[in-house]
């Protein structure tokens, strides 16, 4: 079974600061790793993923996110965090091998603090 | 263009009685998926549909939750009997049929269930 953890309930960073949310996966192949996020009273939308190549994957807002296949980790960053960037970060999973159903995280929620 | 889209944006039942909400995907996407998000939880899948294929069940909660999509494309998950544990933001998410893996969600259906 695949599943994904998000270690983090809450992540506080001052503004300018870069921010880190982790994220850490298991699935019995190779993986697809999405980030999503929620901002108050709106639905989740898209930010990045990962499928294969590089293994630094850039995305919306000036996110991105380091696939670390031995580590097993898919780590969110943002060199210099904007107060609007306060929401609730959700990291996914997929199994490549033709599983198709997704795994989401508990989620992370990030206050930017001015 | 048109994305996900849900109703009813707010539902508020009587303990018992029975609901349905609808999901209208975006145009040419085959995959259709169902969660759940309780108030300070993460995502809980429920049901996944794929073309033509049997859906993925695996996640309803217990037999008072259905859910069909007709014509490979509006999506209806029915509750009957309603509990106060079924409160919840129910959301919809679409994917494009290949290539493409992330899902577009809709802006979910808040049920209250007193």
């Amino acid at each position: 079974a695949q599943s994904v953890a998000q270690p983090e309930d809450q992540v506080n960073v001052a503004e300018g600061n870069p921010l880190t949310v982790k994220c850490t996966y298991s699935v019995s192949g190779n993986p697809y790793l999405f980030w999503y996020v929620q901002y108050p009273n709106r639905g989740l939308q898209f930010l990045l993923k990962y499928i294969t190549g590089d293994n630094l994957v850039k995305g919306s807002y000036g996110f991105e996110a380091e696939f670390n296949k031995s580590q097993t980790s898919f780590h969110l960053k943002k060199p210099s965090a904007l107060v609007s960037d306060s929401a609730l970060y959700f990291c996914a999973v997929r199994d490549l091998e033709g599983y198709q159903k997704v795994t989401f995280g508990t989620g992370t929620k990030l206050q930017v603090i001015p | 263009g048109a994305g996900v889209s849900q109703s009813p944006s707010n539902k508020v039942t009587e303990k018992g009685k029975d609901v349905e909400l609808r999901c209208d995907p975006i145009s040419g996407h085959t995959a259709l998926y169902w969660y759940r998000q309780s108030l300070g939880q993460g995502l809980e899948f429920l049901i996944y549909f794929q073309g033509n294929s049997a859906p993925d069940k695996s996640g309803l909660p217990s037999d008072r939750f259905s859910a069909e999509r007709t014509g490979g494309s509006v999506s209806t998950l029915t509750i009957q009997r309603t509990q106060q544990e079924d409160s919840a933001v129910y959301l919809c998410a679409s994917s494009p049929p290949t290539g493409r893996y992330e899902q577009y969600f809709g802006p979910g259906t808040r049920l209250t269930v007193t």
